[in-house]
């Protein structure tokens, strides 16, 4: 069965540090994972996925298939940051369906 | 331009009464989702279309049940609420075309259970 597992139930950090989310995963074949955000009173949206490589908002996450890891970081965290983030996993072996982790609320601090 | 439309976005209900919530979507897309959010916790995924075939996730109780008509439209119906039943709802549309399946989610509708 697929489990996706976010250790920090909340990360408060000052505007200007690094962050980085912990993401952990159990899949059986070629995972896709992702990261969705959730602003204040926002709908759940996609922040980025592994396969695109790409920098969204300043924030990077690499698949690390070895320690089943897809942790997000950001060098530089801003208050606009602050909002609740969900590592997601989906794939073929698990019919397609999106796996979401505990989730992680991120406070930047002034 | 919302492209996945839940209504409700509040809906009151009494206990043990039915209650239907409804979600549109205009991406297209071949699969279509449902997920109870309750506060402070991750979506959890109540069941699923691909096209029209239906799939139940294990742990959903019988008293959730899906409809959808066409591929546009999708409800959740729930047969007796119960209090344990309060929660947002989340509906979510994705294609699967290689590897894009991005999954685009609809404001969501409260449900409180009186």
């Amino acid at each position: 069965a697929q489990r996706v597992t976010q250790p920090e139930k909340l990360l408060s950090v000052f505007k200007g540090a690094p962050v980085e989310l912990k993401c952990n995963y159990s899949y059986s074949g070629s995972p896709e994972l992702f990261w969705y955000v959730q602003y204040s009173r926002q709908r759940l949206q996609l922040l980025l996925r592994h396969i695109s490589r790409e920098s969204i908002k300043g924030f990077t996450a690499d698949l690390n298939k070895g320690e089943t890891s897809f942790h997000l970081k950001k060098p530089f965290a801003q208050e606009e940051d602050s909002a609740m983030y969900y590592c997601a996993l989906s794939g073929w072996a698990a019919g397609n369906k999106l796996t979401f982790g505990g989730g992680t609320r991120v406070l930047v601090k002034p | 331009d919302a492209m996945v439309i839940q209504n409700p976005r509040y809906q009151v209900t009494q206990f043990g009464k039915p209650v239907t919530l409804s979600c549109s979507q205009t991406l297209n897309h071949n699969v279509m989702y449902w997920y109870q959010q309750k506060s402070s916790q991750a979506p959890k995924l109540l069941f699923h279309y691909y096209d029209k075939d239906f799939n139940n996730e294990a742990d959903t109780p019988d008293n959730f049940q899906s409809r959808r008509p066409n591929t546009s439209f999708c409800f959740l119906d729930i047969r007796s609420p119960g209090l344990g039943d309060a929660a947002m709802y989340l509906c979510a549309t994705s294609t699967v075309q290689g590897a894009d399946t991005e999954a685009f989610f609809g404001q969501g509708t409260r449900l409180t259970v009186v």
